[in-house]
């Protein structure tokens, strides 16, 4: 089955510093992710997928089929982007990574 | 469109007593899925339906059953609940599981006492 995993449960920075969130895919053939968000009590949103392209709240997520990653990025971390983050491979979307909550510090 | 609806929003239970979570949907969408969020955990799939009459267990199934007689309906049933099954319920549906988005609903947060 395929399967993603994020490394890091909990992630803290502050305010303006650049974020990194880890996606490893342990599986062969062409990835196609995508990361969901979920802010405080809220339900689960798509964030972006990997096959547009998009950025979305200025963050970006670039494959990397060499390292078999696919980590998601801003450069300039907002107090609004506090949440947990999740992603998924779209061809069993079922099975979501641990998640990975994120806090920025003012 | 309402989206995914889940009710209700917040459960008590004592152990033992039984008890369905309601999810529906109004898209179409013939996937649908019941997970638990737990601290530490993430998701975990609990039970999901490819279809109307077509369910399948997932990772944490124990002690929960669904069924899916329409495509707009997938309740999740709690047989005797244990407070091990404290936990923030979520609903999701999507088109289809290849390079689709998920759709989720609001969650019901279960506390078992």
């Amino acid at each position: 089955a395929q399967r993603v995993t994020q490394p890091e449960k909990l992630l803290s920075v502050f305010k303006g510093a650049p974020v990194e969130l880890k996606c490893n895919y342990s599986y062969s053939g062409s990835p196609e992710l995508f990361w969901y968000v979920q802010y405080s009590r809220q339900r689960l949103q798509l964030l972006l997928r990997h096959i547009s392209r998009e950025s979305i709240k200025g963050f970006t997520a670039d494959l990397n089929k060499g390292e078999t990653s696919f980590h998601l990025k801003k450069p300039f971390a907002q107090e609004e982007d506090s949440a947990m983050y999740y992603c998924a491979p779209p061809s069993n979307q079922f099975y979501f990574g641990t998640g990975t909550s994120l806090t920025v510090i003012p | 469109n309402a989206g995914v609806t889940q009710t209700p929003k917040f459960q008590v239970l004592k152990t033992g007593q039984s008890m369905t979570l309601q999810c529906a949907q109004d898209m179409n969408h013939e996937y649908m899925s019941w997970y638990r969020q737990d601290p530490g955990m993430g998701l975990r799939l609990i039970h999901y339906s490819v279809g109307a009459g077509i369910t399948d267990q997932g990772e944490v199934p124990n002690g929960y059953n669904v069924s899916r007689s329409t495509t707009e309906d997938f309740p999740l049933r709690l047989l005797s609940a244990a407070p091990s099954q404290t936990s923030v319920y979520f609903c999701a549906s999507s088109y289809g599981i290849m390079s689709y988005e998920q759709y989720f609903g609001p969650g019901t947060r279960l506390t078992v006492t």
